[in-house]
């Protein structure tokens, strides 16, 4: 597609449910990002995916947080038993090839809400 | 370790007047930084960036921004503020391929500009 897309664009859970977000990054970039927005608060990294090469995964905040990126695309972030605090604004990017110059390409973000 | 600071959670500039959001960063060796936006319920958009050259970078929608390496600063600037840029800017670093450190950008807090009629 033209733009970094993901989904869904809203999701309410309940405490303890597992939920799973999509990120569909531009064609032919190869690097991809997972970060958090929460209410008031910058932008908090998550994970990052570079072609072949093992994720940086430093940013997950536990062990209830994964992603993976199948085939050098797609890419899915799971939260599993979720809890309140979870609750922020999962955003996407892309980018040609990490660590070069190259900008961030975002996605609009999913909000998860959790109840 | 690398991290941003924006000190101002809000700025607010009348329209016409020249604005400035400010940011400070710290990071191993050379930086490489950003500017992005963010209008309402609306991804981060890309602003600017320094990686190296003339400390006066030109961006979008008429923004610049000048990195200061003895201050250690790369604040925005508009010459002339539109109510239309009023929304949510966010400071990244990054340090060059030849440091170590996260590959990702580390985005500061953010900072509200409300630009008034």
């Amino acid at each position: 597609g033209a733009g970094v897309s993901q989904s869904p664009s809203n999701k309410v859970t309940e405490k303890g449910k597992d939920v799973e977000l999509r990120c569909d990054p531009i064609s032919g970039h190869t690097a991809l990002y997972w970060y958090r927005q929460s209410l008031g608060q910058g932008l908090e990294f998550l994970i990052y995916f570079q072609g072949n090469s093992a994720p940086d995964k430093s940013g997950l905040p536990s062990d209830r947080f994964s992603a993976e990126r199948t085939g050098g695309s797609v890419s899915t972030l799971t939260i599993q038993r979720t809890q309140q605090e979870d609750s922020a604004v999962y955003l996407c990017a892309s980018s040609v090839l990490a660590g070069t110059t190259g900008e961030l390409f975002f996605g609009e973000g999913s909000r998860l809400t959790v109840l | 370790a690398q991290s941003v600071a924006q000190p101002e959670d809000q700025v607010n500039v009348a329209e016409g007047n020249p604005l400035t959001v400010k940011c400070t960063y710290s990071v191993s060796g050379n930086p490489y930084l950003f500017w992005y936006v963010q209008y309402p319920n609306r991804g981060l958009q890309f602003l600017l960036k320094y990686i190296t050259g003339d400390n006066l970078v030109k961006g979008s929608y008429g923004f610049e921004a000048e990195f200061n390496k003895s201050q250690t600063s790369f604040h925005l600037k508009k010459p002339s503020a539109l109510v239309s840029d009023s929304a949510l800017y966010f400071c990244a670093v990054r340090a060059d391929l030849m440091d170590t450190g996260r590959r990702a950008l580390t985005f500061g807090s953010g900072t509200r500009l409300q630009v008034q009629p």
